[in-house]
């Protein structure tokens, strides 16, 4: 059962300090979405990759945040310095598309951020 | 611009009770996608269902059914006979096909289903 896995699951970190949140797309998928969730806000799009190339980070704070996908297998987001206000859920996900379009995007667990 | 509204924040209802989930979304283009995703308390979001536009049949799997209908811009969830590992939060998305892959969700309904 083809699973997209995150780590960490749960991070605490003090203000200023970096995070680095780790993805494991599903293999054969060629894209990558990041996604952070607030109660506030709700589902927002942080940024995605099509066969590693980034596509769209339009979602994401430049100054703080980062992603990249040194690989197939691995997709990164950083933070730094964080921030109290990026507490929040973050979420990768993963999916196939051939058309550039439509493709379902399968989620993983998530990391749970707090930052003090 | 596309938008999803889930006007049900909060719904209860009894085991066994049937339940519907109200998705209506917009947008001008001809072609799109609808999905449905469901949240359980543990908090991964679990793919449910992807529809395409030019596919207006209904579908059923177990004891769920979708109802697509193009002319009221809606896209309906009913789950049968409620249980309670039903309760989560259930997201409508919409992912249009100007837009490349990015999904716009909805800001989801939370389903209690109590004994």
């Amino acid at each position: 059962d083809a699973r997209v896995t995150q780590t960490p699951r749960h991070k605490v970190t003090e203000m200023g300090q970096e995070v680095t949140m780790r993805c494991q797309p599903i293999l054969g998928h060629n894209t990558v979405f990041w996604y952070r969730q607030t109660m506030m806000q709700g589902l927002e799009l942080l940024a995605y990759f099509r066969n590693r190339a980034p596509l769209d980070d339009s979602g994401m704070p430049k100054d703080r945040f980062s992603a990249e996908m040194p690989d197939a297998t691995l997709a990164t987001l950083k933070i730094q310095p964080s921030e109290p206000r990026d507490s929040a859920v973050y979420f990768c996900a993963s999916g196939f598309s051939a058309s550039g379009v439509g493709e379902t995007q399968y989620f993983g667990p998530g990391t749970r951020l707090l930052v003090l | 611009a596309q938008k999803v509204t889930q006007a049900q924040t909060e719904i209860s209802v009894v085991e066994k009770e049937d339940v519907t989930l109200d998705c209506v979304y917009e947008t001008r283009d001809t072609t799109y996608y609808l999905f449905w995703y469901k949240q359980p308390p543990s908090g991964e979001l679990v793919f449910l269902i992807r529809r395409n536009s030019f596919d207006e049949q209904n579908e059923i799997s177990g004891r769920y059914s979708w109802n697509f209908q193009k002319s009221t811009s809606s896209f309906n969830f009913t789950i049968t006979a409620s249980q309670v590992v039903d309760s989560a939060v259930y997201f409508c998305a919409l992912n249009v096909y100007g837009t490349a892959s990015k999904l716009t969700f909805g800001t989801g309904t939370r389903l209690q289903v109590t004994l």
